[in-house]
């Protein structure tokens, strides 16, 4: 069956730092693939998405490229800052007919002043 | 854009009794609702999907009769755990998917409901 999986947290970095997280999936066919976002007390938030190969996902200073011969969707901000402090999941939906997103476990990131 | 206001968003109830969960989409109707469960550190995972006056189709391994499933209207879902445990405690979110509108917001997600039996 589909799975996603993502880099452990919580990732812990400075102001203005770079910010990486990894994210690598298996699925059959050609599934679209998310980034959702979960500020403290909130509910999920779509960060960005791409549906079909080498499409990049952008927003908010977030990016990420949808790479098929990898099978990764790994999420990158040049420079990350305090309010982006929350947790990040990556999610991907199958292209054969089941429409409920299939979740990776989650990443925390922690940005400090 | 699209909200989904999930309550209660925390509660502890006594091993044996029930507890429900509401999802209401506040500004667009909720064709399906997924509605998920997440233990700590680990992946949110789907429990059951339902559509509009029909019944719930559940994943494998959850059980129907434990965790009810109604979504009458195209506004509301609710999640009746029922003889909760111990072992039922857990993070439950719903998921929302307004087909009109799901090309620009994806699915819509509540805030989750932190269950705890004692």
């Amino acid at each position: 069956g589909d799975s996603v999986t993502q880099m452990e947290g919580p990732v812990t970095l400075s102001e203005e730092a770079f910010l990486t997280i990894n994210c690598t999936y298996t699925a059959t066919g050609y599934p679209s693939l998310f980034w959702y976002v979960q500020y403290p007390g909130e509910g999920l938030q779509l960060l960005l998405k791409a549906t079909k190969a080498d499409d990049k996902g952008s927003n908010k200073g977030f990016e990420a490229t949808y790479r098929k011969e990898t099978t990764s969707f790994h999420l990158e901000k040049g420079s990350v800052q305090v309010s982006d402090s929350a947790v990040y999941f990556c999610a991907l939906r199958g292209d054969t007919g089941r429409r409920a997103l299939t979740f990776g476990s989650g990443t925390r990131l922690q940005v400090q002043p | 854009g699209a909200v989904v206001s999930q309550h209660p968003s925390w509660v502890i109830c006594k091993s044996g009794t029930s507890v429900k969960i509401e999802c209401r989409s506040l500004d667009f109707q909720a064709t399906t609702m997924f509605w998920y469960r997440q233990f700590p550190k680990q992946s949110l995972m789907l429990m059951a999907t339902s559509n509009e006056g029909s019944k719930a189709t559940y994943e494998q391994g959850v059980e129907k009769d434990k965790f009810l499933i109604n979504h009458a209207s195209l506004t509301l879902s609710t999640l009746t755990v029922t003889s909760a445990h111990p072992e039922d405690s857990s993070f439950y979110i719903c998921s929302a998917r307004d087909p009109l509108i799901v090309t620009l917001y994806g699915y819509t997600f509540g805030s989750g409901t932190r269950l705890t039996v004692v």
